[in-house]
């Protein structure tokens, strides 16, 4: 089955750019029929959608870091990335990355996360 | 903005009993967009009803989803040991595409 696994730094320090990446294995990337999101859960707080990426490489962004984030996918390695510039200890959370779906069925659409990553730790300190 | 109220925040229950949790919209939604999660720790979540009331697949049917409009419970008719976890639920179309709720922690009483 699907599975998926992120990767990062672990620490990041104020004003660098955190960097991560998802690896997809048992199945394709490049299959049209999901978007590649990523999910934070910073400490005390609830989960936040930050952004999908499609294999084509078409994104969506959460509004509220687009400004900061780009989202980058490798069809090769079957991975995809998120890079978030000017960190500051707020960004410090548990990352997620995820598959969606959008399936349909009797002409009613749904949209959920099927598969998810178990997460990667990063804490942004000096 | 949408928000998605999860209650209780805890619920302590024993195994074999009936847990019923909660998720309200600050506003009527459609139920298409409505799912729930099992999370535990060091563990992916993991889907369990999307659709407000569809299983995901390889769910177990002691996992019920029901609910319309604001209002949406999900209920675990026999508590397992495996059970105990946090459960989220979730909400797309709002903005950002996504929402969700705070959880609700159900713990061994």
């Amino acid at each position: 089955q699907v599975q998926l696994q992120e990767s990062g730094p672990g620490p990041v320090r104020p004003s660098q750019t955190l960097s991560l990446t998802c690896t997809v294995s048992g199945g394709s990337i490049s299959s049209g029929d999901y978007f590649w999101s990523w999910i934070r859960q910073r400490p005390g707080k609830g989960l936040e959608w930050i952004g999908y990426i499609f294999y084509s490489g078409n994104t969506y962004y959460n509004p509220s870091l687009k400004s900061r984030l780009t989202m980058s996918v490798d069809t090769s390695k079957n991975q995809f990335s998120l890079q978030l510039s000017s960190v500051t200890a707020a960004d410090t959370a548990v990352y997620y990355c995820a598959r969606e779906v959008s399936s349909s069925s009797w002409g009613s659409y749904y949209y959920y996360m099927d598969v998810w990553g178990k997460g990667t730790t990063v804490t942004v300190s000096s | 903005e949408i928000v998605l109220t999860q209650s209780p925040d805890t619920l302590s229950l024993s195994p074999g009993e009936r847990a019923t949790l909660s998720c309200r919209a600050s506003q009527s939604v459609s139920s298409n967009y409505l799912a729930w999660y099992q999370h535990k720790p060091g563990q992916a979540p993991r889907l369990l009803i999307y659709g407000a009331s569809s299983r995901a697949t390889d769910i177990p049917d002691r996992f019920t989803g029901s609910g319309s409009g604001a209002d949406f419970t999900l209920t675990i008719s026999r508590l397992e040991p495996e059970d105990f976890a946090v459960y989220y639920c979730q909400l797309y179309g709002t903005s950002p595409r996504y929402s969700f709720g705070l959880g609700t922690k159900l713990e061994i009483k």
